[in-house]
């Protein structure tokens, strides 16, 4: 089946610019989880979603970053006022359930460069 | 605060040689613990899990791990390497129970020389 889709898979845009990044999970995947992988470091945990609802928000590094999951399928990363620091590559990844134990698959990313 | 160490930056292999990649974590308990692999142009994929029971773990494409909760450590290990086995290595611990974020090591990128 489909996997993990995320959209665009790059994204070039200027410093101080709005920027929004999707995220298609696999279908009946219910937790939704938002990564950011800077060069040479291991994904950092952003947000994750259970439902519609953000479960677990703690990695946001400020108030320019918010996540919306409105249906409980498709979510949207957002980022106001891009600064250059915010260039990564941010992963998007899904699990069946609300366990631990649910295997999260991993989207291949956008890459965002902020210029 | 759980954390992943991956003490080995670079790593290159004959094809054919025996592999070990080198995982320590910090947790408060017992994790879960994961081995993700991230090929040019690939998303992560799962290469194998721990949770609990037998401490040598089975994955994909001829590798597995081994849990030592005396070194806290999770390495990841193949017999044999073959050349399509190039790629960054990801260890993880995630906490049990309810779903929630994993921790990522800085990963290890492997080489494999013919």
């Amino acid at each position: 089946g489909a996997g993990v889709s995320q959209t665009p898979s790059n994204k070039v845009t200027e410093k101080g610019k709005y920027v929004e990044l999707r995220c298609d999970p696999i279908s009946g995947h219910t937790a939704l989880y938002w990564y950011r992988q800077s060069l040479g470091q291991g994904p950092e945990f952003l947000i994750y979603f259970q439902g519609t609802g953000a479960a677990d928000d703690s990695g946001l590094p400020n108030d320019r970053f918010f996540a919306v999951r409105p249906e409980g399928s498709v979510s949207t990363l957002k980022i106001q006022r891009t600064e250059r620091g915010d260039s990564a590559v941010y992963l998007c990844a899904s699990s069946r359930g609300g366990w631990s134990t649910d295997t999260q698959y991993f989207g291949p990313g956008t890459r965002l460069t902020v210029l | 605060a759980q954390s992943v160490t991956q003490p080995d930056i670079h790593i290159t292999v004959s094809e054919g040689a025996s592999l070990e990649l080198r995982c320590n974590y910090s947790y408060g308990a017992t994790p879960y613990l994961f081995w993700y692999v991230q090929s040019p142009g690939q998303g992560l994929q799962l290469l194998l899990k721990y949770f609990s029971g037998d401490t040598l773990v089975q994955g994909i494409k001829g590798f597995e791990a081994e849990f030592k909760r005396s070194q806290s450590s999770f390495n990841l290990r193949k017999p044999s390497v073959h050349w399509s086995d190039a790629a960054e290595y990801f260890c993880a611990v995630g906490p049990t129970g309810t779903a929630s974020k994993l921790t990522f090591g800085t990963g290890t990128r492997l080489q494999v020389t013919l």
